[in-house]
């Protein structure tokens, strides 16, 4: 089955900052990475998704890049600012339209 | 639009009896619902997928029997814990994708079970 990892486990940058996180998948049929926010206490929240034929979304201050060949994936941040803290999940769906999440990343925006 | 509720938002019960958790999405049908469940500090683990009026698939590992799910309509999906046990107390999400949907899943907020 599909196996996603996810890094940093933990991130703190300071306001105005950039944050990037990284994931890697293991199913080359995967075809769609969405990002989820999940605040604490909260159910996830659909930030920003990308599919398989598109290299690159962006919607104001956050984006997504794929790299197929290397099967992996990461959210830039820009301009970070305190509301940004929240744990943030990647996930990818495999070839049997079954998703699997990554681990998680705690993001933390000191002002 | 795409909004999911649950209910109730969190339960407290004793060991050895049921609790019912209710997604529902409120302002689109879904056509397929998704239950997940969600430890301390730990990514989501998907415990099954209901299609409306079929019986819910679940994952390798999930009692079926303990884990009651029923998908009746186009905007309700419950998870029933039967004889819950304190080990069952963790975070349930439920998500749906709505009709036409190939990919997008809408989240509910959460259910905390706490099983004392």
């Amino acid at each position: 089955g599909e196996n996603v990892e996810q890094h940093p486990s933990t991130l703190s940058v300071q306001e105005g900052d950039s944050a990037v996180i990284k994931c890697t998948y293991s199913d080359s049929a995967s075809n769609y990475f969405p990002w989820y926010k999940q605040e604490l206490g909260k159910g996830p929240q659909l930030i920003i998704d990308i599919r398989s034929n598109v290299g690159e979304k962006k919607d104001q201050r956050i984006a997504v890049t794929l790299n197929k060949t290397a099967k992996h994936f990461s959210l830039h941040i820009t301009e970070t600012q305190p509301e940004d803290s929240a744990v943030y999940f990647c996930a990818a769906w495999g070839g049997y339209q079954k998703v699997t999440f990554g681990t998680g990343t705690k993001l933390q925006v000191i002002p | 639009g795409a909004v999911v509720s649950q209910h109730p938002s969190w339960v407290i019960c004793k060991s050895g009896t049921s609790v019912k958790i209710e997604c529902r999405s409120l302002d689109f049908q879904a056509t397929t619902m998704f239950w997940y469940r969600q430890f301390p500090k730990q990514s989501l683990m998907l415990m099954a997928t209901s299609n409306e009026g079929s019986k819910a698939t679940y994952e390798q590992g999930v009692e079926k029997d303990k884990f009651l799910i029923n998908h009746a309509s186009l905007t309700l999906s419950t998870l029933t814990v039967t004889s819950a046990h304190p080990e069952d107390s963790s975070f349930y999400i439920c998500s749906a994708r709505g009709l036409g949907g190939a990919y997008e899943q809408y989240f509910g907020p959460g259910t905390r079970l706490t099983v004392t």
